[in-house]
């Protein structure tokens, strides 16, 4: 699954605890994202990076933040969770100028 | 908002060539069609992309009119693990980084 792994793959948490969630890959790509998904949302961009350090928001980024200080991973942070981030999480990958972009298995994060 | 159009979904015989249509009447002269798929929980796949010439791979082909205002994925044999829901996708510029823009997708159920 092109290099990418995501953990927790399952997360049960309370309101109001923070959360951090893990993209790491193994292909050295330049651009990593987070999505997220919902019933009739489709996938929705939370944060995205475009190198180490290098960051920008998505259309969907508030209550969220993220840090990338190596290559290889990507940590999403819901500093207080609500009930409204209850969803399915997916990271993706991209090289540069491949047009491509591989996700990873997703982590499916239930905030009660 | 998502600048593609798909009908929500679609029935396909195994064996018989799927034909998946896309209006993304809107786009622009550098932005280039994509085709995903998602199978039942998993990542979203990359199937294939194109600017204005009619690309195939061994996944499937992608038909673009003339006008690019619409284009047409064809899986030419669909099996039954083609059954999935199938995003349209027109890449949009983004600073650094040129993201997807997903929206609800196709639903294409293969029948036996």
């Amino acid at each position: 699954d092109a290099g990418i792994t995501q953990s927790p793959r399952h997360k049960v948490t309370e309101t109001g605890t923070p959360v951090t969630l893990r993209c790491h890959q193994t292909e050295n790509h330049r651009y990593m994202y987070w999505y997220r998904q919902d019933p009739g949302h489709g996938l929705r961009l939370i944060h995205y990076s475009y190198g180490v350090k290098d960051t920008d928001k998505g259309e969907v980024s508030d209550g969220y933040s993220v840090s990338r200080s190596k290559t290889e991973d990507f940590l999403l942070t819901l500093e207080s969770a609500t009930s409204s981030q209850t969803s399915v999480y997916f990271c993706a990958i991209e090289a540069s100028g491949s047009y491509e972009q591989y996700f990873g298995p997703g982590t499916r994060l239930t905030v009660t | 908002d998502a600048k593609t159009t798909q009908p929500p979904s679609m029935d396909c015989a195994e064996g018989r060539a799927a034909n998946l249509p896309c209006n993304h009447s809107t786009i622009s002269g550098n932005e280039y069609v994509y085709w995903y798929r998602q199978i039942h929980s998993q990542g979203p796949q990359y199937i294939i992309h194109g600017l204005k010439n009619n690309e195939t791979n061994e996944m499937a082909s992608l038909i673009i009119t003339e006008d690019r205002k619409s284009s047409t994925l064809i899986l030419p044999h669909a099996t039954l693990r083609d059954t999935a829901v199938y995003y349209c996708i027109v890449r949009v510029p983004q600073g650094g980084s040129e993201k997807l823009v997903f929206g609800k997708g196709m639903k294409l159920t293969v029948n036996p």
